[in-house]
Protein backbone atom coordinates (compact mmCIF):
# COMPACT_ATOMS: atom_id res chain seq x y z
CA UNK A 1 0.00 0.00 0.00
CA UNK A 2 1.18 3.74 -1.08
CA UNK A 3 1.68 5.66 2.15
CA UNK A 4 3.10 9.17 3.29
CA UNK A 5 3.22 9.61 6.86
CA UNK A 6 3.95 12.95 8.29
CA UNK A 7 5.00 13.88 12.02
CA UNK A 8 3.70 15.31 14.47
CA UNK A 9 0.51 16.67 12.91
CA UNK A 10 0.50 19.93 15.20
CA UNK A 11 3.31 21.67 16.36
CA UNK A 12 3.09 24.80 18.54
CA UNK A 13 6.41 26.12 18.71
CA UNK A 14 7.91 29.55 20.36
CA UNK A 15 9.77 32.06 18.44
CA UNK A 16 13.27 31.59 17.96
CA UNK A 17 13.11 27.88 18.41
CA UNK A 18 14.54 25.25 16.22
CA UNK A 19 12.29 22.21 15.02
CA UNK A 20 11.40 19.66 12.49
CA UNK A 21 8.81 18.36 10.65
CA UNK A 22 8.94 14.54 9.55
CA UNK A 23 7.36 12.78 6.22
CA UNK A 24 7.89 9.03 6.16
CA UNK A 25 6.84 7.19 2.98
CA UNK A 26 6.31 3.46 2.07
CA UNK A 27 7.93 2.18 -0.86
CA UNK A 28 10.42 3.43 -3.62
CA UNK A 29 10.00 6.66 -4.55
CA UNK A 30 11.49 9.13 -7.07
CA UNK A 31 10.31 12.62 -6.20
CA UNK A 32 9.16 14.64 -3.05
CA UNK A 33 7.99 17.96 -2.97
CA UNK A 34 6.60 19.98 0.21
CA UNK A 35 4.32 22.56 0.12
CA UNK A 36 2.87 25.26 2.35
CA UNK A 37 -0.92 26.36 2.93
CA UNK A 38 -2.12 29.08 4.73
CA UNK A 39 -5.55 28.75 6.13
CA UNK A 40 -8.48 28.70 3.54
CA UNK A 41 -5.72 29.12 0.87
CA UNK A 42 -4.24 27.21 -2.06
CA UNK A 43 -1.32 25.13 -1.57
CA UNK A 44 2.46 26.74 -2.33
CA UNK A 45 5.08 24.81 -3.83
CA UNK A 46 8.25 25.27 -1.38
CA UNK A 47 10.66 22.02 -2.09
CA UNK A 48 11.22 20.01 -4.74
CA UNK A 49 13.10 17.10 -3.79
CA UNK A 50 14.83 14.58 -6.44
CA UNK A 51 17.62 12.54 -5.33
CA UNK A 52 19.16 10.59 -2.36
CA UNK A 53 21.12 13.19 -0.51
CA UNK A 54 19.10 16.29 -1.82
CA UNK A 55 19.29 19.57 0.44
CA UNK A 56 17.68 22.61 -0.20
CA UNK A 57 17.04 25.80 2.08
CA UNK A 58 14.91 28.60 1.81
CA UNK A 59 15.35 31.40 4.49
CA UNK A 60 14.52 29.58 7.47
CA UNK A 61 12.99 26.55 6.07
CA UNK A 62 15.28 23.65 4.70
CA UNK A 63 13.98 20.12 3.45
CA UNK A 64 16.69 16.45 2.96
CA UNK A 65 15.65 13.29 1.64
CA UNK A 66 16.77 9.99 2.38
CA UNK A 67 15.72 7.71 -0.06
CA UNK A 68 17.14 4.60 1.86
CA UNK A 69 15.34 5.47 4.71
CA UNK A 70 12.66 6.57 2.82
CA UNK A 71 12.52 10.01 5.00
CA UNK A 72 12.20 13.35 4.46
CA UNK A 73 12.56 16.34 6.70
CA UNK A 74 11.56 19.61 7.23
CA UNK A 75 14.03 21.69 9.12
CA UNK A 76 12.85 24.77 11.21
CA UNK A 77 15.81 27.26 12.25
CA UNK A 78 15.09 30.44 14.64
CA UNK A 79 11.17 30.35 13.66
CA UNK A 80 8.88 33.53 13.57
CA UNK A 81 5.65 33.68 13.31
CA UNK A 82 4.95 34.10 9.85
CA UNK A 83 6.30 30.52 9.29
CA UNK A 84 2.69 29.66 10.94
CA UNK A 85 1.13 27.29 8.18
CA UNK A 86 -0.17 23.99 7.18
CA UNK A 87 3.13 21.99 5.90
CA UNK A 88 2.38 19.06 3.57
CA UNK A 89 5.31 16.49 1.94
CA UNK A 90 3.86 14.61 -1.12
CA UNK A 91 5.02 11.95 -2.47
CA UNK A 92 5.32 10.29 -6.37
CA UNK A 93 5.71 6.42 -6.39
CA UNK A 94 7.15 4.96 -9.57
CA UNK A 95 4.36 3.07 -11.14
CA UNK A 96 1.73 5.37 -9.55
CA UNK A 97 -0.36 7.43 -12.41
CA UNK A 98 1.41 7.20 -15.42
CA UNK A 99 3.96 8.93 -17.03
CA UNK A 100 3.08 12.07 -15.69
CA UNK A 101 3.22 10.52 -11.81
CA UNK A 102 0.68 11.26 -9.67
CA UNK A 103 1.00 12.65 -5.93
CA UNK A 104 0.33 11.22 -2.65
CA UNK A 105 -0.40 13.53 0.26
CA UNK A 106 1.22 13.43 4.02
CA UNK A 107 -1.79 14.46 6.33
CA UNK A 108 -0.50 17.95 7.24
CA UNK A 109 1.43 19.31 9.85
CA UNK A 110 -0.13 22.25 11.18
CA UNK A 111 2.69 24.66 12.58
CA UNK A 112 1.66 27.24 15.13
CA UNK A 113 4.52 29.96 16.22
CA UNK A 114 3.77 32.09 19.38
CA UNK A 115 5.73 35.13 20.36
CA UNK B 1 0.25 36.36 -15.33
CA UNK B 2 0.22 32.81 -15.89
CA UNK B 3 -2.00 30.39 -12.93
CA UNK B 4 -4.88 28.17 -12.03
CA UNK B 5 -8.10 29.85 -11.97
CA UNK B 6 -10.83 28.33 -10.03
CA UNK B 7 -14.45 29.95 -9.69
CA UNK B 8 -16.67 30.20 -8.08
CA UNK B 9 -14.83 30.40 -4.85
CA UNK B 10 -17.97 29.32 -2.54
CA UNK B 11 -20.62 27.22 -3.77
CA UNK B 12 -23.75 25.57 -2.56
CA UNK B 13 -25.41 22.20 -3.30
CA UNK B 14 -29.10 21.46 -2.83
CA UNK B 15 -30.02 17.60 -1.79
CA UNK B 16 -30.27 15.66 -5.56
CA UNK B 17 -28.55 18.56 -7.66
CA UNK B 18 -25.17 18.29 -9.90
CA UNK B 19 -23.06 21.10 -9.54
CA UNK B 20 -19.67 21.58 -11.73
CA UNK B 21 -17.04 23.83 -10.73
CA UNK B 22 -14.20 24.97 -12.99
CA UNK B 23 -10.85 24.96 -13.49
CA UNK B 24 -9.04 27.01 -16.14
CA UNK B 25 -4.99 26.88 -16.86
CA UNK B 26 -3.14 29.55 -19.25
CA UNK B 27 0.07 28.05 -17.95
CA UNK B 28 -0.02 25.68 -21.43
CA UNK B 29 0.51 22.32 -18.90
CA UNK B 30 -0.51 19.13 -20.26
CA UNK B 31 -1.60 17.38 -17.04
CA UNK B 32 -4.38 18.29 -15.03
CA UNK B 33 -5.74 17.19 -11.42
CA UNK B 34 -9.05 17.60 -8.97
CA UNK B 35 -8.02 17.09 -5.17
CA UNK B 36 -10.98 16.80 -2.35
CA UNK B 37 -9.70 18.29 1.26
CA UNK B 38 -11.20 17.63 4.05
CA UNK B 39 -10.51 19.32 7.28
CA UNK B 40 -7.55 17.81 9.03
CA UNK B 41 -6.77 15.88 5.72
CA UNK B 42 -4.18 15.82 3.01
CA UNK B 43 -5.12 16.03 -0.44
CA UNK B 44 -7.17 13.18 -1.89
CA UNK B 45 -7.25 12.70 -6.07
CA UNK B 46 -10.74 12.69 -7.52
CA UNK B 47 -9.33 12.65 -11.54
CA UNK B 48 -6.41 13.69 -13.31
CA UNK B 49 -5.68 14.11 -16.64
CA UNK B 50 -2.23 13.63 -18.57
CA UNK B 51 -3.34 14.65 -22.45
CA UNK B 52 -6.59 16.62 -23.86
CA UNK B 53 -9.67 14.11 -24.20
CA UNK B 54 -8.47 11.63 -21.88
CA UNK B 55 -8.67 11.70 -17.97
CA UNK B 56 -8.29 8.86 -15.54
CA UNK B 57 -10.08 7.99 -11.76
CA UNK B 58 -8.13 8.83 -9.03
CA UNK B 59 -8.39 7.39 -5.54
CA UNK B 60 -11.88 8.67 -4.72
CA UNK B 61 -13.71 9.48 -7.99
CA UNK B 62 -17.13 7.97 -6.93
CA UNK B 63 -19.87 10.44 -7.44
CA UNK B 64 -17.62 12.69 -9.67
CA UNK B 65 -17.25 13.42 -13.37
CA UNK B 66 -15.29 15.47 -15.49
CA UNK B 67 -14.50 16.17 -18.94
CA UNK B 68 -11.25 17.60 -20.82
CA UNK B 69 -12.07 19.16 -24.10
CA UNK B 70 -9.64 21.62 -24.24
CA UNK B 71 -6.31 21.84 -22.65
CA UNK B 72 -6.61 24.96 -20.48
CA UNK B 73 -9.99 23.83 -19.09
CA UNK B 74 -10.78 20.52 -16.76
CA UNK B 75 -14.19 21.08 -15.24
CA UNK B 76 -15.29 18.86 -12.06
CA UNK B 77 -19.15 17.68 -11.73
CA UNK B 78 -19.92 17.07 -8.59
CA UNK B 79 -22.92 14.42 -8.73
CA UNK B 80 -26.24 14.12 -6.51
CA UNK B 81 -24.77 10.06 -6.26
CA UNK B 82 -21.48 12.38 -4.33
CA UNK B 83 -23.37 11.92 -0.80
CA UNK B 84 -20.97 13.80 0.80
CA UNK B 85 -20.15 16.61 -1.22
CA UNK B 86 -19.05 19.51 1.54
CA UNK B 87 -15.01 19.85 1.59
CA UNK B 88 -12.49 22.17 -0.47
CA UNK B 89 -11.95 21.45 -3.51
CA UNK B 90 -8.64 21.92 -5.44
CA UNK B 91 -7.36 21.91 -8.61
CA UNK B 92 -4.31 21.57 -9.68
CA UNK B 93 -1.71 21.18 -13.53
CA UNK B 94 2.02 20.50 -14.09
CA UNK B 95 4.28 20.64 -16.49
CA UNK B 96 6.78 17.63 -16.43
CA UNK B 97 7.26 14.75 -14.85
CA UNK B 98 9.45 16.32 -12.04
CA UNK B 99 8.48 20.26 -11.55
CA UNK B 100 5.64 20.53 -8.76
CA UNK B 101 2.08 20.93 -9.40
CA UNK B 102 0.59 24.02 -9.66
CA UNK B 103 -2.61 24.84 -7.78
CA UNK B 104 -5.54 27.07 -8.01
CA UNK B 105 -7.34 28.85 -5.19
CA UNK B 106 -10.09 26.14 -4.46
CA UNK B 107 -13.61 26.01 -4.34
CA UNK B 108 -15.14 25.86 -1.01
CA UNK B 109 -18.69 23.24 -1.22
CA UNK B 110 -21.31 23.08 1.28
CA UNK B 111 -24.96 20.91 1.28
CA UNK B 112 -28.22 23.36 1.49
Amino acid sequence: ELKVEQNPLFLSMQEGKNYTIYCNYSTTSDRLYWYRQDPGKSLESLFVLLSNGAVKQEGRLMASLDTKARLSTLHITAAVHDLSATYFCAVGFLNYGGSQGNLIFGKGTKLSVKP
Amino acid sequence: DGGITQSPKYLFRKEGQNVTLSCEQNLNHDAMYWYRQDPGQGLRLIYYSQIVNDFQKGDIAEGYSVSREKKESFPLTVTSAQKNPTAFYLCASKEVRNQPQHFGDGTRLSIL
